[in-house]
């Protein structure tokens, strides 16, 4: 199976600052990789797929790159709502094997 | 409006079966494409992909709950039924159903989860 590494698993952050989260697989995924948020309570919400497309309705502020093994999760300048915890998640092996990282939780500064 | 919502019982006894039931609307399981999948996450830890089954009815599982899982789908009622047996409580967890609309690509819409709790 593939495995998803993320790092750092929490980080502390101010309003306004840029954070990178980094999301690394134990073998080549291509660009099949999604990014979730995800808010206490609440189910995980779809970022970017494809490693870099932005999903309908989500700021711009949010951003992804990276393909084959190591990938990026950019949040330009932090908001309040952005405090959450995130997820990778690749999807290349199908049949399915789909395996998400362990989550990187961002917490305010 | 594509919406995603699980269903069962909140508390399971060791050893038992548990049956869970995602009723979704706006789309159809019988469209070229769809599948819909079950995630689970327990009190404070990360996401685990359980199973998924395709509009074709193909079904695939995690390798390491395969033995315990069975996905099932009703096309005409819009429902994905998924059993487990013996339940564990380490199998305490938020279980949640997602789609994907045309594999391989990323749960676009979730339900939003139902907690399960294995206990004596």
């Amino acid at each position: 199976a593939i495995r998803m590494t993320q790092s750092p698993s929490s980080l502390s952050a101010s309003t306004g600052d840029r954070v990178t989260i980094t999301c690394r697989a134990s073998q080549g995924i291509s660009s099949y990789l999604a990014w979730y948020q995800q808010k206490p309570g609440k189910a995980p919400k779809l970022l970017i797929y494809a490693a870099s497309t932005l999903q309908s309705g989500v700021p711009s502020r949010f951003s992804g790159s990276g393909s084959g093994t190591d990938f990026t999760l950019t949040i330009s300048c932090l908001q309040s709502e952005d405090f959450a915890t995130y997820y990778c998640q690749q999807y290349y092996s199908y049949p399915p094997a789909l395996t998400f990282g362990g989550g990187t939780k961002v917490e305010i500064k | 409006q594509v919406t995603l919502r699980e269903s069962g019982p909140a508390l399971v006894k060791p050893t038992q079966t548990l049956t869970l039931t995602c009723t979704f609307s706006g789309f159809s399981l019988s469209t070229s494409g769809m599948c819909v999948s079950w995630i689970r996450q327990p009190p404070g830890k990360a996401l685990e992909w359980l199973a998924l089954i395709d509009w074709d009815d193909d079904k695939y599982y995690s390798t390491s709950l395969k033995t315990r899982l069975t996905i099932s789908k009703d096309t005409s009622k819009n429902q994905v039924v998924l059993t487990m047996t013996n339940m564990d409580p380490v199998d305490t967890a938020t279980y949640y159903c997602a789609r994907i609309e045309s594999p391989p690509d990323a749960f676009d819409i979730w339900g939003q989860g139902t907690m399960v709790t294995v206990s004596s």
